[in-house]
């Protein structure tokens, strides 16, 4: 079945900084990727959606990546902000069910 | 706004009772989610729904069910609870339309079972 890899580790880094986060997955090639953030105790927020013919999207000042030959999409947050500090959620839409598969997200921290 | 509403966000229920959690929406999407998610973990579709009178067991076993008798209500109930079934319960909805859009997830139900 698809295993989604996000760090495990939180991401500690300065105000002004660009983020940049993880996402590993086995097996083959999802048809939509997604990123979301979740604060504490909350439902996760939709941000941004790449298809797999897509290399990037932008949206503001989060970029993502998507290569499907190395099974990697990448999260950038640039000029980071402490607002920004929360956990960060990879999902894998796999078929035409487009249901979500979810990785277990890695803790972004934003130091002032 | 929240267009994503659940009910209640926090329970705590005694072992062997019956509880419903509530799950509406004012978006008049099709498509509705449960996933349930443990602290640190990652969320696991236990339930969805393509419309009214369409219910689908997700990836992840669960003992609840759920119903869908209008669009905008998606609620789940656990018949007996038990310590196993303490956890986060996120209900999520989606446009039903061709080309695939985010998720809007409610706030969640963070459920204790004692």
């Amino acid at each position: 079945s698809q295993k989604i890899e996000q760090n495990s580790e939180a991401l500690n880094i300065q105000e002004g900084k660009t983020a940049t986060l993880t996402c590993n997955y086995t097996n083959y090639s999802p048809a939509y990727l997604q990123w979301y953030r979740q604060d504490p105790g909350r439902g996760p927020v939709f941000l941004l959606l790449i298809r797999e013919n897509e290399k990037e999207k932008r949206k503001e000042r989060l970029k993502v990546t998507f290569d499907t030959t190395l099974k990697q999409s990448l999260f950038h947050i640039t000029a980071s902000q402490p607002a920004d500090s929360a956990t960060y959620l990879c999902a894998l839409m796999m078929d035409s069910s487009y249901k979500l598969i979810f990785g277990s997200g890695t803790r972004l921290l934003v130091r002032p | 706004e929240a267009d994503i509403y659940q009910t209640p966000r926090y329970l705590v229920i005694g072992t062997g009772k019956k509880i419903t959690l509530e799950c509406s929406q004012t978006m008049g999407h099709d498509k509705m989610y449960w996933y349930q998610q443990d602290p640190g973990m990652e969320l696991h579709l236990i339930h969805y729904s393509y419309g009214v009178n369409s219910t689908e067991k997700g990836d992840l076993s669960s003992e609840s069910t759920v119903s869908r008798i209008r669009t905008e209500h998606f609620p789940l109930t656990l018949e007996s609870a038990r310590p196993s079934h303490t956890s986060q319960y996120l209900c999520a909805t989606r446009q039903g339309k061709q080309e695939p859009t985010g998720y809007t997830f409610g706030s969640g139900t963070r459920l204790t079972v004692v």
